[in-house]
């Protein structure tokens, strides 16, 4: 059975860092991509970064490009997304999916239960 | 990159009313369009993968169309469970951007 669990959400200062983590079971890591996303208050969903089954492939948006940075732990069946220099603009519940398989075009088909991240002084 | 812009924001629609909701995008995507259903409180939910795909367990009233540009979500005889934000979104390469998402109301 195919699940996603998340961790790591709170509230941060600006400037601050935090580590989202996203453990998955059922299935492999090495088999199948992953995706963070993220919807701010009142807002639509935003893509945020992927990391591809290999682990070489790992674009992120350009709104978090730089402060952002996907990774993942085969051994724990996680992956994580730490953040840093968080701006009050990154204020949302942030979401990890699972790909369907390898390919990157391939859909998401499994989400974790989404954790809040609050960017506040 | 590539942008996509959804229409209509939002609609209300009686029961068993057909429903379509367009997703635009900025250039060629080919047919790497997926749609979401993301209801008040829940995780998303794919409905249609690859523009034409149903996924298992989703009713058959939902369907998908596109060209090169564009993709449409149709749903056929809406039902109150269909009360949902609805978005397209792209796997062409990376950004992998979402529409603006469409707000369907059931009267």
């Amino acid at each position: 059975q195919v699940e996603l669990v998340q961790s790591g959400g709170g509230v941060v200062q600006p400037g601050g860092s935090l580590r989202l983590s996203c453990e998955a079971s059922g299935f492999s890591l090495t088999s199948y991509g992953m995706d963070w996303v993220r919807q701010a208050p009142g807002k639509g969903l935003e893509w945020v970064a992927f990391i591809r089954h290999d682990a070489v492939y790992t674009p992120h948006s350009d709104a978090v490009k730089g402060r952002f940075a996907i990774s993942r732990d085969v051994a724990k069946s996680t992956v994580f997304l730490q953040m840093d220099n968080l701006d009050p603009d990154d204020t949302a519940v942030y979401y990890c999916a699972k790909r369907k398989g390898t390919s990157t075009t391939a859909a998401w088909d499994q989400w974790g239960q989404g954790v809040l991240v609050t960017v506040s002084s | 990159d590539t942008e996509l812009t959804q229409s209509p924001s939002s609609l209300s629609a009686s029961v068993g009313d057909r429903v379509t909701i367009t997703c635009r995008a900025s250039q060629s995507i080919g047919m790497y369009i997926n749609w979401y259903q993301h209801k008040f409180g829940k995780v998303p939910k794919v409905l249609i993968s690859t523009a034409l795909n149903l996924q298992s367990g989703v009713p058959s009233r939902f369907s998908g169309s596109a060209t090169e540009t564009s993709a449409t979500l149709t749903i056929n005889g809406v039902q109150p469970e269909d009360s949902a934000t609805y978005y397209c979104q792209h796997t062409f390469l990376a950004p992998y951007s979402f529409g603006q998402g469409t707000k369907v109301e059931i009267k």
